[in-house]
């Protein structure tokens, strides 16, 4: 079972409406939460950290909930530029406590116009 | 430089080949990691370094796959006897601090690897 799991998609989304995906993690010693962005042949970005009380950039809310053990990407008012693959991470402590980041694979938005 | 740089862009070889990608990381940063993406899932940790040190390397996925950063800030990533499944974008990623896991990390394009 991988650490990081995610829906892989697509969610296609008209364009205006709002979408919501969640990823699950395995490792309850987990400490820190992020969503990067993909686009087509491109290098990941990061898009937001998810914090425990919940948080929001703009048009993206991120939520964390530590008990079931899962993240939460909103999008409210899709753009056509919002079509991506959407990574969720996660820090995996490790012994020497350096915390290295686990990727999901994915999950795919495509909003339409 | 402004952002991570990698390069080659595309590189093609032949099975059993050796290559070297590079990856020059953002002026000053401390942290600098590797990546190996195959297609349809999301970035595979390879190995990491602070400075010039290599402190972790338990995801390079062979004795083949060989990561140094001599001068604490351009690394090499070197595949020797190259094989199939090695087919894939290599990332590399780098951040300003060391890798407490809770910094951002930036991306470079990656370099993809074809192997014939």
């Amino acid at each position: 079972r991988k650490e990081v799991e995610q829906d892989p998609g697509p969610f296609n989304v008209p364009e205006g409406a709002t979408v919501a995906f969640n990823c699950t993690y395995s490792n309850s010693a987990s400490q820190s939460f992020f969503w990067y962005r993909q686009d087509c042949r491109k290098e990941p970005k990061l898009l937001m950290s998810v914090y425990s009380s919940g948080n929001e950039d703009g048009r993206f809310t991120a939520q964390l909930n530590r008990a079931s053990q899962y993240i939460s990407l909103l999008i409210r008012d899709s753009k056509l530029s919002d079509s991506a693959t959407y990574l969720c991470v996660v820090n995996s402590p490790t012994t020497d406590s350096w915390g290295k980041l686990q990727f999901g694979a994915g999950t795919q938005v495509v909003v339409t116009p | 430089g402004a952002g991570v740089s990698q390069s080659p862009r595309y590189k093609v070889a032949k099975r059993g080949q050796d290559v070297a990608l590079r990856c020059d990381p953002i002026s000053g940063h401390v942290s600098l990691f590797w990546y190996q993406q195959a297609l349809g899932q999301g970035p595979e940790f390879l190995t990491y370094f602070q400075n010039e040190a290599q402190l972790d390397k338990s995801g390079l996925p062979s004795d083949r796959f060989f990561a140094e950063r001599p001068e604490g800030s351009v690394s090499t990533l070197k595949i020797q006897r190259t094989q199939q499944e090695d087919s894939a974008v290599y990332l590399c990623a780098s951040s300003a601090n060391r890798g407490l896991g809770n910094q951002p990390q930036h991306f470079g394009d990656g370099t993809r690897l074809s192997i014939l």
